[in-house]
């Protein structure tokens, strides 16, 4: 089933935060985020495992709350870069798939 | 290092003909997953191959299939094209296709007219 995103869109000034959240209604084994910039290729930014650590990438982390079923990805002190459409990917053992949200749109503005 | 190449770039084809698209992975790489993408609804999985076998399947219709090639190039084949086929189609490779990094090729654009 595929996770819910939220916010489905957010604009940003440089230097701001944002949260975007990604729920499931099953239980979770991994989750992953992905951001695509218009006209490319979705770009790995990291996983999550279940009974992992919060994960970092540069400014952006993640966590990973196997109770609530849901993982929140940290966007801290935007920069322009950080365009795009974030997706969360979640993933259950030995699936070998993974369900994709719907993406959130970020523009983070000078 | 060569990334996940997909081919043709862009395609138009008109209701009720085929289509074939072609996806070579990184090399090395031996898991294969297909997905549609539609503006709003996110990328749907459409199914995944390791070593030439489909090991999961997404809920499309019999008219989406695929294989896999034994250097683990892949192709998938749309049958009696329909106007809502009409997506970016992306594949994307790993090393297993299980809970890790998916490197995604830039997809095909198709468009049924």
């Amino acid at each position: 089933q595929q996770p819910v995103q939220s916010p489905q869109a957010v604009i940003l000034r440089e230097g701001e935060d944002a949260v975007i959240n990604c729920s499931s209604s099953k239980a979770l084994y991994s989750v992953h985020w992905y951001r695509q910039k218009h006209g490319e290729a979705p770009v790995f930014l990291m996983i999550l495992l279940k009974g992992g650590e919060q994960k970092g990438h540069e400014k952006i982390s993640a966590s990973f709350n196997e109770k609530k079923q849901q993982s929140s990805l940290y966007l801290t002190a935007s920069q322009l870069s950080y365009s795009g459409t974030y997706f969360c990917g979640t993933g259950f053992s030995n699936d070998y798939k993974l369900s994709f949200g719907a993406g959130t749109t970020v523009t983070v503005r000078a | 290092k060569a990334g996940v190449t997909q081919t043709p770039r862009y395609l138009i084809k008109t209701r009720g003909q085929q289509v074939t698209l072609s996806c070579s992975p990184i090399s090395g790489h031996r898991s294969v997953s297909w997905y549609q993408q539609t503006p709003g609804q996110g990328l749907q999985f459409l199914f995944e191959y390791f070593s030439e076998t489909q090991r999961n399947k997404g809920n499309f219709p019999g008219r989406f299939s695929g294989r896999q090639f034994s250097n683990s190039r892949s192709e998938m084949n749309v049958s009696t094209l329909e106007l809502g086929d009409s997506a970016l189609y992306l594949c994307a490779s790993s090393w297993t296709g299980s809970d890790e990094k998916l490197f995604f090729g830039s997809g095909t654009q198709l468009s049924v007219l």
